[in-house]
């Protein structure tokens, strides 16, 4: 079957970096995504891995290593708005993204 | 860019009526458009995929008479929730894919509407 596991939950501090975990398991493989989900909107687009490796994009970095089905999400100079849900997305071999329920990001002053 | 809108942002209606909610792509072409479903504190739940010109192909479960979609151009979708009733209220989102050729990143990148929230009473 496919499944995605992240932390249900975090809690971080304005100011610090935090790092949001992600394995996953899929019918073949074509990239990962991450969206982040304020609480009653909709997602928003924050990255895409499709090689191994490290994406840096601002205070936001998206890590990949596809032989292990893992990434991570690391979140630099946390400020109180990035308090939300991260959502972990492989996408699967007929180009279907796979959704968990993500994980709730607390950010506390 | 790739900024995707819904219409209404929210509805309430009474159980029976129709409702229909537009989705459109408002400076990219859309390949394909893809509408969700998602009820409190859960996961994304796909409910079908459309591509311009075609009939949308829904997901196990999804009622394709209840839920109507149409995608008549390559910037707009719409779904219809026919009969609605109490079950059917939800946070209602679409979501669209550029135009292979128009992106640098990927064109399998899903660019999501602000949703809709709807209330069937």
């Amino acid at each position: 079957g496919q499944n995605i596991d992240q932390p249900t939950e975090m809690t971080a501090t304005e100011g610090a970096i935090v790092q949001i975990n992600c394995t996953y398991q899929t019918s073949g493989f074509n990239g990962l995504f991450w969206y982040q989900q304020h609480a009653g909107e909709a997602p928003t687009f924050l990255s895409y891995n499709v090689l191994d490796g490290l994406e840096e994009k601002g205070r936001f970095s998206s890590f990949l290593s596809r032989s292990k089905g893992y990434s991570y999400l690391l979140l630099k100079e946390l400020q109180m708005k990035d308090s939300a849900s991260y959502l972990c997305a492989p996408m699967d071999s007929n180009y279907q993204l796979i959704w968990g329920a993500g994980t709730k990001l607390i950010i506390k002053p | 860019g790739a900024v995707v809108s819904q219409h209404p942002s929210r509805v309430i209606c009474k159980s029976g009526t129709s409702v229909k909610i537009e989705c459109r792509s408002l400076d990219f072409q859309a390949t394909t458009m893809f509408w969700y479903r998602q009820f409190p504190k859960q996961s994304l739940m796909l409910m079908a995929t459309s591509n311009e010109g075609s009939k949308a192909t829904y997901e196990q479960g999804v009622e394709k008479d209840k839920f109507l979609i149409n995608h008549a151009s390559l910037t707009l979708s719409t779904l219809t929730v026919t009969s609605a009733h109490p079950e059917d209220s939800s946070f209602y989102i679409c979501s669209a894919t550029l135009h292979p050729g128009q992106t640098k990143t990927s064109t399998d990148t899903q660019y999501f509407g602000p949703g809709t929230r709807l209330t069937v009473l």
